[in-house]
């Protein structure tokens, strides 16, 4: 299989702050990500997603930015909120067969 | 109406025995997957159907063995269950594979004694 690994297994924000969640990958042939979110007692849920071809993408409080040179992927939440506590993933895929999955970060907001 | 459902929600059982997991998807999604998760969340990927067909299967022990009567149901039986069974077992749909958006259901959480 392949690794995607995260920097950081755990991350501990004031209410308000933004949070910064980073995640390395191994395979440069990776050309699709998506970050999940995972709240307790849960299946994990689709925040957003990025390609190879970007390097940055932006939803609502959550951006995605993509570094191909080091193979390096982080998401950032604005304003972070008691709700966005939980685990989040980033997958990664390679031409479009399964993806694979780092070891999750758990971000505690702390209020 | 639950997207992607799984039966049962937590499941205890004994070392040995053989036990199985539903899940249906009402999404009229093609694909669908079981992910094993461990007690480090760790998710990993275990077999993947598309319109009833078996299009991946990692690495797992024969004692798992999916079946998919038809493209909105992929249960997942386990045979001779040992204690390293024991973590939460994820169902999860996508409409058609590849990297289309996988929705995930609520998870089964199942402790071998």
């Amino acid at each position: 299989g392949e690794s995607v690994g995260l920097h950081l297994p755990t991350l501990s924000v004031q209410e308000g702050d933004n949070s910064i969640i980073n995640c390395a990958y191994s395979n440069s042939a990776s050309d699709y990500f998506i970050w999940y979110k995972q709240e307790s007692g849960k299946g994990p849920q689709f925040i957003i997603d990025i390609r190879s071809n970007m390097d940055k993408r932006q939803g609502q409080r959550v951006t995605v930015l993509l570094n191909k040179t080091v193979k390096h992927l982080s998401l950032q939440i604005a304003a972070t909120q008691p709700g966005d506590s939980a685990v989040y993933f980033c997958a990664e895929n390679i031409a479009g067969n399964q993806f694979y999955f780092g070891t999750g970060t758990s971000l505690t907001v702390i209020p | 109406d639950t997207a992607v459902s799984q039966t049962p929600k937590y499941l205890v059982t004994q070392m040995g025995n053989d036990k199985s997991i539903k899940c249906e998807q009402n999404l009229g999604h093609d694909t669908m997957y079981w992910y094993k998760q461990d007690s480090k969340k760790f998710l990993k990927i275990m077999f993947s159907y598309n319109n009833k067909e078996l299009i991946i299967n990692e690495t797992v022990p024969n004692r798992f063995s999916p079946k998919s009567p038809d493209k909105a149901h992929l249960n997942l039986h386990i045979n001779s269950l040992e204690l390293g069974d024991s973590a939460v077992y994820f169902c999860a749909s996508s409409h058609r594979g590849g990297t289309e958006t996988q929705y995930f259901g609520p998870g089964t959480r199942l402790l071998v004694l």
